[in-house]
């Protein structure tokens, strides 16, 4: 079955830039997604990317995909420390599932 | 526009006492259903999932059940709570067809006793 890896925590310096990356093993071709959760919510939709791209660009966000090597990154530019939380990747595991990722725990330091 | 609620937000259980977490879903007609558990610290664990009334799909054997009585209502229950079902319960639709987005719910910390 398909099996999504990210590293477990990424610190950052306010004000730099955060990569977090996601690997996986198989995916069809549709969406592939970036999720955020703050402590004790849910998961709030952040951003996608269709399969046929390369670079997605959403204001502070970029997701970069690379379908050969099967990895997915979002980048978050000047980064704050309202972004600090987990971030979770999210692939297609079959027509109605997604598989997520294991989850970033991104902590921004003042 | 949809919005996805749950509830109860924290719930506190004793082990062998029965559990039902509800979820519906307002905005929208046929969404796909999902119940996924969180343990403290760890991904997202897919539970079940339901394309239409009725349609349940289990996706690992467990203690626990799923139901679908109503279009945009989904039920997560158990007969007798164990201490492994402690952790944070996360309700999810998304849009008929395959592949798209799932939104979430706010979740429900789960303590068993």
């Amino acid at each position: 079955g398909e099996d999504v890896e990210q590293s477990l925590f990424l610190s950052v310096r306010e004000g730099d830039s955060s990569v977090i990356n996601c690997t996986y093993t198989d995916s069809s071709s549709t969406y592939l997604y970036w999720y955020k959760q703050e402590p004790g919510a849910g998961l709030q939709l952040l951003t996608y990317i269709f399969s046929n791209m390369d670079m997605k660009q959403d204001q502070r966000l970029t997701v970069l995909l690379n379908k050969k090597d099967k990895h997915l990154s979002l980048r978050i530019a000047d980064t704050q420390t309202g972004d600090s939380a987990i971030y979770f990747c999210a692939v297609p595991g079959g027509t109605y599932k997604y598989i997520f990722g294991t989850g970033t725990r991104l902590k921004v330091l003042a | 526009s949809q919005t996805i609620h749950q509830w109860p937000a924290t719930l506190v259980q004793p082990v062998g006492s029965p559990l039902s977490l509800e979820c519906t879903v307002e905005g929208t007609s046929n969404p796909n259903l999902y119940w996924y558990r969180q343990a403290a610290g760890r991904g997202l664990q897919l539970l079940f999932y339901s394309v239409g009334i009725g349609q349940i799909s289990s996706e690992v054997p467990q203690n626990l059940s799923a139901s679908r009585p109503q279009d945009r209502q989904f039920i997560l229950s158990s007969k007798k709570l164990l201490l492994s079902d402690s952790g944070f319960y996360l309700c999810a639709w998304s849009g008929t067809g395959g592949n798209q987005p799932q939104h979430f719910g706010d979740g429900t910390r789960l303590s068993i006793l």
